[in-house]
């Protein structure tokens, strides 16, 4: 049992590329969200789906978009990156609204 | 809205002697509340969590966690310290999809 899986790992991009990050959970959970985290700050969310075809903005939405075409998918898109995007991500998802999160190890980008 | 505050970004303590890292939560109803541990350069790992049953919640490693709603806090605690203890601890309260992190509380361990 995978549970949730982010990809890539690291990730360096340059000032204006575009760039996706993969997140898969085989829980069959209904609940999944994003995640950045940055020194001093916690995790804030960026945003997050309560079923497929389903998604909503968190606290901090600007410059990603997301699509949940699949329960088992939840892709966090970069538009155009900014250096402030510069962070750690974490995909996590979650059976129903009160339970346990399971958190994906996280993807570190770096944009230059 | 909820929110959270954890008022110690550093706790320093030796190993063996008690662990005490403090959250309160500010809510316009009971939330759920959970703990979570980030060991350095991991993912996030659930530690607890309170879900209106019992005021005491027992998790993981030996942690221990009370609801005290007259106070809103849900203190995180443990008797004895490891050193394996030492890394970076996250209250959140969660409600309506949206979970709400702390800062965090980075717990330093001396041998």
């Amino acid at each position: 049992n995978a549970g949730v899986t982010q990809t890539p790992k690291f990730q360096v991009l340059k000032t204006g590329q575009s760039m996706t990050l993969q997140c898969a959970q085989d829980m069959n959970h209904e609940y999944m969200s994003w995640y950045r985290q940055d020194p001093g700050m916690g995790l804030r969310l960026i945003h997050y789906s309560v079923g497929a075809g389903i998604t909503d903005q968190g606290e901090v939405p600007n410059g990603y978009n997301v699509s949940r075409s699949t329960t088992e998918d939840f892709p966090l898109r970069l538009l155009s990156a900014a250096p402030s995007q510069t962070s750690v991500y974490f995909c996590a998802s979650s059976y129903s609204r009160h339970t346990e999160a399971f958190f994906g190890q996280g993807t570190r980008l770096t944009v230059v | 809205a909820q929110s959270v505050t954890q008022l110690d970004s550093h706790v320093s303590v030796s190993e063996g002697t008690p662990v005490l890292l403090r959250c309160n939560y500010s809510s316009s109803y009971s939330p759920s509340l959970f703990w979570y541990v980030q060991h350095p350069n991991k993912g996030l790992q659930l530690l607890l969590k309170y879900t209106s049953a019992a005021t005491l919640v027992k998790g993981i490693n030996g942690f221990e966690a009370e609801f005290k709603k007259s106070e809103t806090s849900f203190h995180l605690t443990k008797p004895s310290a490891h050193m394996s203890d030492a890394a970076e601890y996250f209250c959140v309260p969660y409600n309506n999809n949206d979970m709400r992190f702390g800062a965090g509380t980075r717990l330093t361990v001396k041998p």
